[in-house]
């Protein structure tokens, strides 16, 4: 199993570009989750989906969208990047069938704004 | 507002001996507790759960603490090696699948 993939490993935009980051599971989890991690800011959740055909807000919901028209996939979009979301990007999932759950973590996305 | 507070600063320790990491938090009272472990360039990797009416939990090395009078968790490693210099993150959590983490401990064993 590969567990939780992303697509890109690594991105520059343009203030104002936009581009849609790709996360993938293959452990058949119903909840996925799209986290930035910044320097002293840790891990800030931004959407996060409860099963297919779902999303969420997070906590640092605006200026991203979430799509998750499969189960094992889960797509954050930004529309017209700003520098303020040069973050690096992390994309989880986890069963959803305890409150106990743990998330399982893809490599990260290093996403550059100019 | 919730607040979860991990030392910023960097703990560096011999080989062999023991690490220990804090987490503290305010505001609200977590039903369990998860620590990760976070590689450079990579993404957090579960570690251990604790549930509040636990004291203790221990894996291999690993022993967590979860005082909840205290508002805190200790997370030690004995014996401790360079391959577990990283970054430790806490995740007080109150109840349902959404995790709030902690900025995290970057722990640095030398030999």
């Amino acid at each position: 199993n590969a567990g939780v993939t992303q697509t890109p490993k690594f991105r520059v935009l343009k203030t104002g570009q936009s581009m849609t980051l790709l996360c993938a599971q293959d452990m058949n989890h119903e909840y996925m989750y799209w986290y930035r991690q910044d320097p002293g800011m840790g891990l800030r959740l931004i959407h996060y989906s409860v099963g297919e055909g779902t999303t969420a807000k997070g906590e640092v919901p605006d200026g991203y969208n979430v799509s998750r028209l499969k189960k094992q996939n889960f797509l954050l979009g930004l529309e017209s990047a700003a520098p303020s979301q040069t973050s690096v990007y992390f994309c989880a999932s986890s069963t959803g069938r305890l409150s106990t759950d743990t998330q399982y973590f893809g490599p990260g996305t290093r996403l550059t704004v100019l | 507002s919730q607040k979860i507070e991990q030392n910023s600063e960097a703990l560096n320790i011999q080989e062999g001996k023991t690490a220990t990491l804090t987490c503290n938090y305010t505001n609200y009272s977590p039903a369990y507790l998860q620590w990760y472990r976070q590689d450079p360039g990579r993404g957090p990797v579960f570690l251990l759960l604790i549930r509040e009416n636990e004291k203790e939990k221990r894996k291999e090395r690993l022993k967590v603490t979860f005082d909840t009078t205290l508002k805190q968790s200790l997370f030690h490693i004995t014996a401790s090696q360079p391959a577990d210099s990283a970054t430790y993150l806490c995740a007080p959590t109150g109840g349902g699948n959404k995790l709030t983490f902690g900025t995290g401990t970057q722990l640095k064993v030398e030999l």
